[in-house]
């Protein structure tokens, strides 16, 4: 099983300000398989960033993703007040799909 | 517009049993590959399991292999849990989730609360 780490576990920052979100997998997993998830208290998730780097739809482009083989980063370049959420990365490199642990984005 | 509504959830003690469904609207269900995805509450995701979409092809997480079963019903674009032998550690919010390719996630449902509890 392939174990994704997500760091920091907390961020605190204030709008307009750059976010950067950390994903590190167990073993290398093709850029294609790793993507983004944002959730807000009382909400389901909502897919925000696939292959690594393409925007779901309606995710605005202050949003981006970058990385390969153990070590992906998912960019928020200018906080806005409705991006302050529970981020987590997720990996589907085979039949077993895992979930990083989180990263909360909280206003400072 | 896609939607997926789950119902099902509730109540039940250790060692019973509960269904959990999903209806799907707005897509061919049909051609699509679907999952179960749960979380503890306050805490992390979790993948469960998902099916292909002629339910020829099922997976599991080690969790829940022999306990839980993913079905389908094409006919009626639904998707199931089934839930046998349900532990504490098995509370959880159960979203029903379409999955595109990869498989990534796309469309998510609002989640059914299973308790298990004496």
């Amino acid at each position: 099983e392939i174990v994704l780490t997500q760091s920091p576990g907390t961020l605190s920052l204030s709008p307009g300000e750059r976010a950067t979100l950390s994903c590190w997998a167990s073993e290398s997993i093709s850029s294609r398989h790793l993507a983004w998830y944002q959730q807000k208290p009382g909400q389901a998730p909502r897919l925000v960033i696939y292959g690594s780097t393409t925007r779901a739809t309606g995710i605005p482009d202050r949003f981006s993703g970058s990385g390969s083989g153990t070590d992906f980063t998912l960019t928020i370049s200018r906080l806005e007040p409705e991006d302050f959420a529970v981020y987590y990365c997720q990996q589907c490199g085979s039949s077993i799909v895992t979930f990083g642990q989180g990263t909360k984005l909280e206003i400072k | 517009e896609v939607q997926l509504v789950e119902s099902g959830g509730g109540l039940v003690q250790p060692g019973g049993s509960l269904r959990l469904s999903c209806a799907a609207s707005g897509f061919t269900f049909r051609s699509c590959w679907m999952s179960w995805v749960r979380q503890d509450p306050g805490k992390g995701l979790e993948w469960v399991a998902h099916i292909k979409p002629d339910g020829s092809e099922r997976y599991y997480v080690d969790s829940v292999k022999g306990r839980f079963t993913i079905s389908r019903d094409n006919a009626n674009n639904s998707l199931y849990l089934q839930m046998n032998s349900l532990r504490a550690e098995d509370t959880a919010v159960y979203y029903c989730a379409r999955i595109s390719s990869g498989p990534i996630f796309d469309y998510w449902g609002q989640g059914a609360l299973v308790t298990v509890s004496s």
